[in-house]
């Protein structure tokens, strides 16, 4: 049973013009989600967060947006760099499922072109 | 550099044998989690602990156990190990170990079972 899906397993964005990701969830008890991007070899990065009380959060380059009646997420890359290129998890945790476990997507590998 | 440290990087082992995967959190965090990312399931949660106390479980065999020590570092063993279990074993931390905490993650061990 996915829970968390990233239906998109790749994305191929010019450098300069917007990438965006996105990530659909079924557990309407998740409360707060995560995006974590990660390279080869490497563990995932923490890259931004919402909680579920809020509908956006941006933090420079990258703004989150929650749709809790569509159960769907996206992040918004704006404007892409070719050092964005990696592979890019969205993750939901709810506070009954479990402690701090973490769900998460497949992946999504986004490839940014000079 | 999260801060969260894992060691060893790569194992190779054979199959039935034991390993030991040992991982530092930050400093201050008192929560530690494990996670497997195997090629066709993607990060899969497998245990948290919080302050030496386990608390939460995920999909984890009964053939892996683990543990945190009181000076908050934490094991993983894996014991009759077989050849599915050839993966990537990310531990992370975070502060209070809560659903809204954001969990930091080492580089990863890569285990190897010939």
């Amino acid at each position: 049973d996915q829970q968390v899906k990233q239906n998109s397993p790749s994305l191929s964005v010019q450098e300069g013009r917007i990438s965006i990701l996105n990530c659909d969830y079924t557990n309407s008890m998740f409360d707060y989600f995560l995006w974590y991007k990660k390279y080869p070899a490497e563990g995932p990065t923490f890259l931004i967060s919402i909680s579920s009380i809020k509908d956006k959060n941006e933090d420079g380059r990258f703004t989150v947006f929650l749709n809790k009646s569509a159960k769907h997420l996206s992040l918004h890359i704006v404007p892409s760099q070719p050092g964005d290129s990696a592979v890019y998890f969205c993750a939901a945790s709810a506070p009954r499922v479990g402690g701090g476990k973490l769900i998460f997507g497949q992946g999504t590998e986004l490839s940014v072109k000079p | 550099d999260s801060g969260v440290t894992q060691t060893p990087k790569h194992l190779i082992t054979a199959t039935g044998q034991r390993v030991t995967l040992r991982c530092s959190p930050r400093s201050g965090d008192l929560s530690v989690y494990w996670y497997q990312q195997s090629l066709d399931q993607g990060l899969q949660f497998l245990i948290q602990y919080y302050n030496g106390e386990e608390r939460a479980k995920g999909n984890i065999l009964e053939r892996f156990s683990a543990q945190q020590f009181p000076d908050l570092h934490s094991e993983l063993n894996l014991s009759s190990l077989e050849l599915g279990d050839s993966a990537l074993y990310f531990c992370a931390s975070s502060f209070r170990g809560a659903s809204t905490d954001t969990q930091y993650f080492g580089p990863g061990t890569r285990l190897t079972v010939l």
